[in-house]
């Protein structure tokens, strides 16, 4: 079955740095890649969806990168400030689903230090 | 446009007792979406459904079921609660378009089972 991996649980960074995080999936190459913002007790918000066939997204201070060889998305917030501190999740389409059936990882939570 | 409605917003259940949870997508969105999070396990898919039918439905036991009503709006219903089932429920609803695979999420039901 196909599985998800962001490489870090917590990443910490100062601000204004750019922060990466990662996500690697297993198995089958997904239609798509999505990348979405949860706060705290609130469900989470998208961000972000690269195709299979687009090297790379952006989006104001996001960026994110789809390499299919190496099933793997980075996804980047430059000149990031303590608003960005958030757990940000990757999400892959479910084989044979329909829309909106997603598969995500587990989230990293990123803290913006001032 | 409003946003994706749950109600309610917090639940407290004794082990045994079954529970509905409710979730009103936005206007002109047919598919509804629902997913359990888990510190453990993260965000997983367990049903979606489409014009009043269950369209997909990941791995849960039969304990979790739903419906969809002509206004699209859905009721998940869990029985037999478990410690277990403690968890944010969320739904999501997608646009009917097909191009855009994006999820709006509502704000969860936080369910306790004690």
């Amino acid at each position: 079955s196909q599985k998800i991996e962001q490489n870090s649980e917590a990443l910490n960074i100062q601000e204004g740095k750019t922060a990466t995080l990662t996500c690697n999936y297993t198995n089958y190459s997904p239609a798509y890649l999505q990348w979405y913002r949860q706060d705290p007790g609130r469900g989470p918000v998208f961000l972000l969806l690269i195709r299979e066939n687009e090297k790379e997204k952006r989006k104001e201070r996001l960026k994110v990168t789809f390499d299919t060889t190496l099933k793997q998305s980075l996804f980047h917030i430059t000149a990031s400030q303590p608003a960005d501190s958030a757990t940000y999740l990757c999400a892959l389409d479910i084989p044979g689903g329909s829309q909106g059936n997603l598969i995500f990882g587990k989230g990293t939570k990123l803290s913006v230090k001032p | 446009k409003a946003g994706v409605t749950q109600t309610p917003r917090y639940l407290i259940k004794t082990r045994g007792q079954q529970v509905t949870l409710s979730c009103s997508p936005i206007s002109g969105h047919r598919s509804v979406s629902w997913y359990q999070q888990t510190p453990g396990q993260g965000l997983q898919f367990l049903f979606e459904y489409f014009s009043e039918t269950q369209r997909n439905k990941g791995n849960f036991p039969g304990r979790f079921s739903g419906r969809q009503f002509s206004n699209s709006r859905s009721e998940m219903n869990v029985s037999t609660l478990e410690l277990g089932d403690s968890a944010l429920y969320l739904c999501a609803s997608s646009s009917p378009t097909g191009m855009n695979t994006e999820a709006f999420f509502g704000q969860g039901t936080r369910l306790t089972v004690v």
